[in-house]
């Protein structure tokens, strides 16, 4: 099956530093999203980008489909960043479910 | 902005006893999934459920598992007879025809004890 990495697995930044997560997929995907587990566990949507670019405040992601990979922009980093970065994805099969990637733990510091 | 919502927020059972996970998906979705994240570990896919019949499950969807629509709203996972293994955080996601993008509740965190 498809295998999604991430990377780095961790980084900690001080606050208002910028930062570029990545994630790798080995195979075509249909869709991708971003997530942000926050310390409660909650899985926050941050981006649904199969493709192209989009930009949200101080986030934006870039999937290059043709290349297996998506990059998520953190600027200006503040510590309520802090937590678990998620990238899922599902492949061209048409089943729609979601394979998460490994995650970045991202640590924000005051 | 309409959610997905899922309740209990956290439920602590007994090893044995049977659980029931509830979940609202947004109103107009008709594509219902469930996803499984075991502490400190990424997040797995159970199963998904569409037009009353599961359409795809995991290999951890076995018999201890299944899933009901039992109304026009709700959207339920039960375990029958929980183990200890079976401790995570459960997402409950849903999905409108036609398009891609998932939304998922803010989970259960089911602890067995």
């Amino acid at each position: 099956g498809i295998q999604v990495e991430q990377s780095p697995p961790d980084l900690i930044l001080q606050e208002g530093a910028n930062s570029t997560l990545r994630c790798n997929f080995s195979d075509s995907v249909n869709n991708l999203q971003w997530f942000h587990q926050n310390p409660w566990g909650q899985l926050i949507n941050l981006f649904y980008i199969p493709s192209g670019t989009k930009q949200n405040g101080r986030l934006s992601a870039t999937t290059v489909a043709t290349e297996r990979y998506s990059l998520l922009y953190i600027s200006s980093s503040q510590t309520t960043d802090s937590g678990v970065y998620f990238c899922a994805v599902d492949t061209t099969s048409g089943t729609y479910k979601y394979i998460f990637g490994t995650g970045t733990r991202l640590k924000v510091l005051a | 902005e309409p959610e997905v919502t899922q309740t209990p927020s956290h439920q602590v059972t007994q090893m044995g006893q049977e659980v029931i996970l509830r979940c609202v998906p947004i109103s107009n979705h008709l594509y219902f999934y469930w996803y499984r994240q075991i502490l400190g570990q990424k997040v797995e896919f159970l199963v998904s459920f569409y037009n009353n019949e599961i359409s795809e499950k995991s290999e951890i969807f076995d018999d201890q598992f299944s899933v009901e629509r039992p109304d026009g709203s709700n959207f339920t996972l039960k375990i029958r007879s929980t183990k200890l293994e079976d401790s995570a955080m459960y997402f409950c996601a849903s999905r409108k025809w036609g398009y891609n993008e998932q939304f998922f509740g803010p989970g259960t965190r089911l602890t067995v004890l």
